[in-house]
């Protein structure tokens, strides 16, 4: 099993509709989690973090933690044909620095 | 903040030559450094991870004989691969674990750097 998983995708969603990315991790010790953003050819960016059960919002996007399931999901508002990337989800587990990635679902946001 | 730079961004060499990457975080002391491989299409391959003054732990199926990594400071790690071949071209990303203060560590990527062996 696989310590972080996400739907490969595409998963296709209209302009202006919201878009919903999944992410399930096994290690409940997990204390941080992260979503980036990767554009086709470029390194990673980082969109959001959240440490909380709960939601945390920033502009457009939502991140959901729900440790108890072990479940994080990030939630695209209006979708934008620029929001079409593949969108990895992390998790860092304990103070050691280790860090574990989901191997990513590409978002397609069709004009 | 959170700048994370990588040098160079793209590089073509000859078969047989090394080449040396260098991954710095700007405006920050980073704890720890990873090394990521990615080939196209692909998933991130952690490679390796390293902390200032100590050697590199590096992931199953690595050889660390053929990328040697070097972390000289808090804010700058080497990755150098040696008698690169056709095969070793990929794309490489650093990426520099930045404190936070009420949580754990957060990763910032560099740039990547492409290379090409011919």
């Amino acid at each position: 099993q696989k310590e972080v998983e996400q739907n490969s995708g595409p998963l296709s969603v209209p302009e202006g509709a919201i878009a919903s990315l999944n992410c399930t991790y096994s290690d409940r010790g997990s204390q941080s989690f992260f979503w980036y953003r990767q554009y086709s050819g470029k390194s990673p960016e980082l969109i959001m973090s959240i440490y909380s059960n709960g939601d945390k919002e920033d502009g457009r996007f939502t991140a959901q933690l729900n440790k108890a399931s072990q479940y994080v999901s990030l939630l695209i508002r209006d979708s934008q044909p620029s929001d079409s990337a593949t969108y990895l989800c992390a998790v860092g587990v304990d103070n050691f620095n280790k860090f574990y990635f989901g191997s990513g679902t590409k978002l397609n946001v069709k004009p | 903040g959170a700048v994370v730079s990588q040098h160079p961004s793209r590089v073509i060499c000859k078969s047989g030559t090394s080449v040396k990457i260098e991954c710095r975080s700007l405006d920050f002391q980073a704890t720890t450094m990873f090394w990521y491989r990615q080939f196209p299409k692909k998933s991130l391959m952690l490679m390796a991870t390293s902390n200032e003054g100590s050697k590199a732990t590096y992931e199953q199926g690595v050889e660390k004989d053929k990328f040697l990594i070097n972390h000289a400071s808090l804010t700058l790690s080497t990755l150098t691969v040696t008698s690169a071949h056709p095969e070793d071209s990929s794309f490489y990303i650093c990426s520099a674990a930045r404190r936070e203060v009420y949580s754990t560590d957060t990763q910032y990527f560099g740039p990547g750097t492409r290379l090409t062996v011919l």
